[in-house]
């Protein structure tokens, strides 16, 4: 069974400060991995896909990596801006239906 | 707006009452799914759909939850009976059937809060 631990549970940061948010899973047979933000109260977004094959993807201050053979990923933003102030979500597939397993994510707060 | 929407967006419900939600994907996309999520908690699958046929069940959906994909386009997810513990966030997802990338997109949820 997949299970999946993302370190810190929360973060508190000023603007401007490059981070990292860390995600480990137990299951490295994964097609792809996703990581999502969610703002309180309201669905997910997805913010990048990195296929197994890949070892990196980039959108905007955004950048994921994702070591398969050992259980991680990260999600690095740069330059921090307080609307980047969410929860982090990261979600890898798994088997025939592709569905994702959770962790319970990283609260992050950047504050002015 | 072409995302992924669902119906309602909140439902207040008094025990042992049914409920039944809506869920309506991207159009192109043939792959539906249903997550369950509690405060503080990552989202939980529930079930999954390739157009019409539901393809995997979580042990999660008692024989008191039941959904459809009747023509491969819409989704219902429907409660009997319900309980305290049916309280949460559902969300729906939805992605094409594509080589390689399966990337979801999920709805803004609908949050079920039963007294």
């Amino acid at each position: 069974k997949q299970e999946v631990t993302q370190i810190p549970a929360a973060l508190s940061v000023p603007e401007g400060e490059n981070l990292v948010l860390n995600c480990s899973f137990t299951d490295s047979a994964i097609y792809n991995l996703q990581w999502f933000r969610q703002d309180p109260g309201k669905g997910l977004t997805s913010l990048l896909l990195i296929q197994s094959s890949q070892r990196e993807q980039t959108s905007g201050r955004l950048n994921a990596s994702l070591d398969k053979s050992s259980g991680r990923s990260t999600l690095y933003i740069a330059a921090s801006q307080p609307g980047d102030s969410a929860t982090y979500l990261c979600a890898p597939d798994t088997g025939t239906a592709s569905k994702l397993t959770f962790g319970t994510g990283t609260r992050l707060q950047v504050t002015l | 707006d072409t995302g992924v929407s669902q119906d309602p967006r909140h439902k207040i419900t008094k025990r042992g009452q049914n409920v039944t939600f809506r869920c309506d994907p991207i159009s192109e996309h043939n792959r539906l799914y249903w997550y369950r999520q509690t405060l503080g908690q990552g989202p939980e699958f529930l079930t999954y759909f390739q157009n019409e046929a539901q393809l995997e069940k979580s042990r999660l959906l008692s024989d008191r939850f039941s959904a459809e994909r009747p023509k491969g386009s819409f989704s219902t997810l429907e409660i009997q009976r319900t309980e305290q513990g049916d309280s949460a966030m559902y969300l729906c997802a939805s992605s094409p059937t594509s080589g390689g990338a399966n990337e979801q997109f999920f709805g803004p949820g609908t949050r079920l809060t039963v007294l």
